[in-house]
């Protein structure tokens, strides 16, 4: 069964606390994104990366990092310099045959 | 920058009406254009996806228009179900940086009604 998987489903944070996302794909993609959503909001890019060990900054990358070690996988690590890490996060991979996004399930971040 | 609005922002409509759900874009040079939609607390699941040189896509009941000339788009449902009732995101993909990038709207939020 093919799709992208992220983990936790749910991920409580201490302020200061660095944390990572988890966000795995079987589906054979380079390129795969993350998203941050905010109720009432957009998505708004975080990072992306077109191909294994390269990543791009998107529109608001500050607080966060990325690697890509493997194609399957594509983990974000919010850090303690990200000021409202307070959100859903959705990571997404594209068919280059299709240009069709697919997305994860989300992982809702809460800092306490 | 690519900005994309979603017009309306909310929508409440009894059953089996037909509606359409509105995106907009301010720069035209896009590489394509694709529809989502979103249940509460959950991912996305596409919909449709028009390439630039495409005027329309059609799934089902679903029927997308795009005039990349005008900078929009339309989601045309037909006969509406309450199992439509979701969130409906567009997002466009852009040249910046030298890579296409998406930019998403906030989306339209539907409830259909029995």
């Amino acid at each position: 069964d093919g799709g992208i998987t992220q983990s936790p489903k749910y991920l409580f944070r201490k302020e200061g606390q660095n944390v990572t996302l988890s966000c795995e794909q079987n589906l054979n993609h380079d390129a795969m994104y993350w998203y941050r959503q905010d109720p009432g909001q957009g998505l708004r890019l975080i990072y992306y990366s077109q191909i294994v060990n390269d990543f791009q900054k998107g529109d608001i990358a500050e607080g966060y990092s990325v690697s890509r070690e493997k194609k399957e996988s594509f983990p974000l690590t919010v850090t303690s310099a990200q000021k409202n890490p307070t959100a859903f996060y959705l990571c997404a991979s594209r068919a280059a045959s299709t240009d069709t996004q697919y997305f994860g399930p989300g992982t809702r971040l809460t800092v306490l | 920058k690519q900005e994309v609005t979603q017009i309306p922002a909310a929508l409440s409509v009894p059953e089996g009406e037909n509606l359409v759900l509105n995106c907009s874009f301010t720069d035209s040079a896009i590489y394509n254009l694709q529809w989502f939609r979103q249940d509460p607390g959950k991912g996305l699941t596409s919909l449709l996806l028009i390439q630039s040189s495409q005027r329309e896509q059609t799934s089902g009941r679903l029927n997308a228009s795009l005039d990349k000339s005008s900078g929009r788009s339309t989601l045309y449902i037909a006969a509406s179900q309450p199992g439509d009732s979701a969130t409906y995101l567009c997002a466009v993909r852009t040249l910046s940086g030298g890579s296409y990038i998406p930019t998403f709207g906030r989306g339209t939020s539907l409830i259909v009604h029995p």
